[in-house]
């Protein structure tokens, strides 16, 4: 079945470019999502991007997809504090609107 | 607009009790789907329903079933709980058939005991 695997943790200096990567096992993901989840929080959705295309910039994030590797990563530039949380990749396969998590990679962020 | 409201948001009960959330999404949204996140498994899918008809189902026992209403509103139903059921149960909404986007209520904290 599909599977998504995402590294556990990740520490950053307040200011520093945080990367999280991300790589699926299903060919036929049309879409692949980021969320953000705080303490006690649902999941915020941060970002997603198509299949069909291999970057995508949104203010301080930037998505980079590499469909022949099945790996997607998010870059957060000048990371602030406020930025530690719970990163999820997720990825929708064709014609279905389930997602498939991640478990989910924390990232820290300190002054 | 209001976002994905999700009632209660704390429940603690014990177990063989049965338990149900409720799940109101973004007005206009006709599409629910329902997750469970737990430490261990991760955030794993229940059920999505769509203009009232249940649309797809994951692997998940008998015990756990859904509904929604002709104004979009779902609710999720666990009987004869577990102590394994503890979780976060989330709701996420969606426009329509074809959903690009999910957007997520912050969910409701079950604790079995």
């Amino acid at each position: 079945g599909e599977d998504v695997e995402q590294s556990l943790f990740l520490s950053v200096r307040e200011g520093d470019s945080s990367v999280i990567n991300c790589t699926y096992t299903d060919s036929s993901s049309t879409y692949l999502y980021w969320y953000k989840q705080e303490p006690g929080a649902g999941l915020q959705l941060l970002t997603y991007i198509f299949s069909n295309m291999d970057m995508k910039q949104d203010q301080r994030l930037t998505v980079l997809l590499n469909k022949k590797d099945k790996h997607l990563s998010l870059r957060i530039a000048d990371t602030q504090t406020g930025d530690s949380a719970i990163y999820f990749c997720a990825e929708r396969s064709s014609g279905y609107s389930t997602l498939t998590f991640g478990k989910g990679t924390m990232l820290l962020v300190s002054p | 607009k209001a976002g994905v409201t999700q009632t209660p948001r704390y429940l603690i009960k014990t177990r063989g009790q049965q338990v149900t959330l409720s799940c109101s999404p973004i007005s206009g949204h006709r599409s629910v789907s329902w997750y469970q996140q737990t430490p261990g498994q991760g955030l794993q899918f229940l059920f999505e329903y769509f203009s009232e008809t249940q649309r797809n189902k994951g692997n998940f026992p008998g015990r756990f079933s859904g509904r929604q209403f002709s104004n979009s509103r779902s609710e999720m139903n666990v009987s004869t709980l577990e102590l394994g059921d503890s979780a976060l149960y989330l709701c996420a909404s969606s426009p329509g058939q074809v959903n690009n986007e999910q957007f997520f209520g912050p969910g409701t904290r079950l604790t079995v005991l």
